[in-house]
């Protein structure tokens, strides 16, 4: 069965370091996500992305995150300069059409903690 | 904005227990809602969803009924097994938009 994966499972940084997360998804879709959980609260939307561009944010998705699809399998969530509060699971998701029919297919997740 | 409220967690029943994780929801128009499942070490995957009032949706013994009378969204299943022990989400999506809506989750453990 087709899967979303992502890398890497688990990263720690310095407190004002780069952090790239990679996740591939799943190869027919055509909406992919970026969702993050800091530990004990909800899981917020970050990001959407179709046809190469950004289709919404949220006011989380600031000037130090960008995202980008490289190379037609990847897409990957950037964090310029990560804060402490930064720390936080983030999931990639995919799928086929739009969020209220289109089922979202998320991966395992990437925790990032920030020292 | 749109919002979802959920019971707080953890749930703990023995196995065979009727179970009832409880959902509302605060959206402009009219929302498509779901439930996620996220197993311990996996990702989150659509347990059921309904899309319109009064739709049930269900799968693996796992039901919700959309009430939009109530704006609730309650998840039941009639007798839970160990393996049902996860953490269960509920989310709407509205607008026809792409963005999904998360309640904070609820853990659920089921022993034997």
């Amino acid at each position: 069965e087709p899967e979303v994966t992502q890398t890497p499972s688990h990263q720690v940084t310095q407190m004002g370091q780069e952090v790239i997360l990679r996740c591939v998804p799943i190869s027919n879709h055509l909406y992919f996500y970026w969702y993050r959980q800091i530990l004990g609260q909800k899981v917020e939307f970050l990001v959407s992305f179709y046809n190469n561009e950004i289709s919404e944010k949220s006011e989380i998705f600031d000037d130090q995150f960008s995202v980008e699809r490289p190379d037609g399998s990847n897409f990957t969530l950037k964090i310029r300069s990560t804060k402490l509060e930064d720390s936080a699971m983030y999931f990639c998701a995919s799928s086929r059409g739009r969020g209220t029919t289109g089922e979202l297919f998320f991966g395992e997740g990437s925790r990032l903690t920030v020292l | 904005g749109d919002s979802v409220t959920q019971m707080e967690g953890p749930v703990t029943l023995s196995e065979e227990a009727f179970l009832t994780i409880n959902c509302t929801y605060t959206a402009t128009g009219y929302p498509s809602l779901f439930w996620y499942v996220q197993y311990p070490g996996e990702g989150l995957q659509l347990l059921l969803k309904a899309t319109k009032a009064d739709d049930k949706g269900s799968n693996k013994g796992f039901e919700a009924t959309y009430r939009k009378e109530t704006t609730s969204f309650h998840l039941e299943k009639g007798s839970v097994q160990v393996s049902d022990s996860a953490v269960y989400f509920c989310a709407l999506s509205s607008g026809g938009y792409q963005k999904v809506t998360f309640g904070t989750g609820t853990k659920l453990q089921v022993i034997p």
